[in-house]
């Protein structure tokens, strides 16, 4: 198994240009989870999908903060348009099923914006 | 809401020491409880979990936990430092009071081992 994959790995970008981060969960997941980390405020949940419906979006900063899921096996967080205090890494993770609880995690998107 | 409180946001060890992490988190219910690692430029790994099975729990890589409903504490140990674990170590909860399916996130702490 690949595992969960994110794309890109590097992202660096200009202030006020539209960023797209993707995602591919493991296959059979039906949970997926999108978090930012940063040194300020650490891992923050983004969003939850449960079998691509969004389930929580609370955490999603602003409204220039948006997350599709338009199949169990694709999922992107788009932000439109990007700050520098968007600078962060993004993850993203998956979990098998209901009654399950381990979440694998992808590498990261390292998200620059200058 | 439910939260987690990881103590010391750095842990310096000597190499072949007792390695001891804290983790105490806050649910009226007890959650289920997780420890993960990230190694630099990494994603998340998963170490080991508490699921309301046995309060004292096997992970990879010799470490191990203990849920304790008492002190609301998870804290996660090895008997002896690796320089390979040298990384840095996330408690996290899930459900709980909210019964939420997400991660909740300690702040971390970046484990250091010393030659």
């Amino acid at each position: 198994d690949a595992g969960v994959i994110q794309s890109p790995r590097h992202e660096v970008t200009e202030m006020g240009q539209e960023v797209t981060l993707r995602c591919k969960p493991i296959s059979g997941h039906n949970s997926l989870f999108w978090y930012r980390q940063t040194m300020m405020r650490g891992l923050e949940l983004l969003i939850y999908f449960n079998n691509n419906v969004p389930i929580d979006d609370s955490g999603m900063p602003e409204d220039r903060f948006s997350a599709k899921m338009p199949n169990a096996s694709f999922s992107t967080l788009k932000i439109q348009p990007s700050e520098p205090r968007d600078s962060a890494v993004y993850f993203c993770a998956s979990i098998r099923s209901q009654g399950r609880t381990e979440a694998f995690f992808g590498q990261g998107t390292r998200l620059t914006v200058v | 809401a439910q939260s987690v409180t990881q103590l010391g946001s750095h842990v310096s060890v000597s190499e072949g020491a007792l390695v001891l992490l804290r983790c105490n988190y806050s649910s009226s219910v007890p959650p289920y409880l997780f420890w993960y690692v990230q190694y630099p430029n990494q994603g998340l790994q998963l170490l080991l979990k508490y699921t309301s099975a046995a309060t004292l729990v096997k992970g990879i890589n010799g470490f191990e936990a203990e849920f304790k409903k008492s002190e609301t504490s998870f804290h996660l140990t090895k008997p002896s430092a690796h320089m390979s674990d040298a990384a840095e170590y996330f408690c996290a909860v899930m459900g709980g009071d909210t019964g939420r399916r997400a991660l909740t996130f300690g702040s971390g702490t970046r484990l250091q081992v010393q030659p």
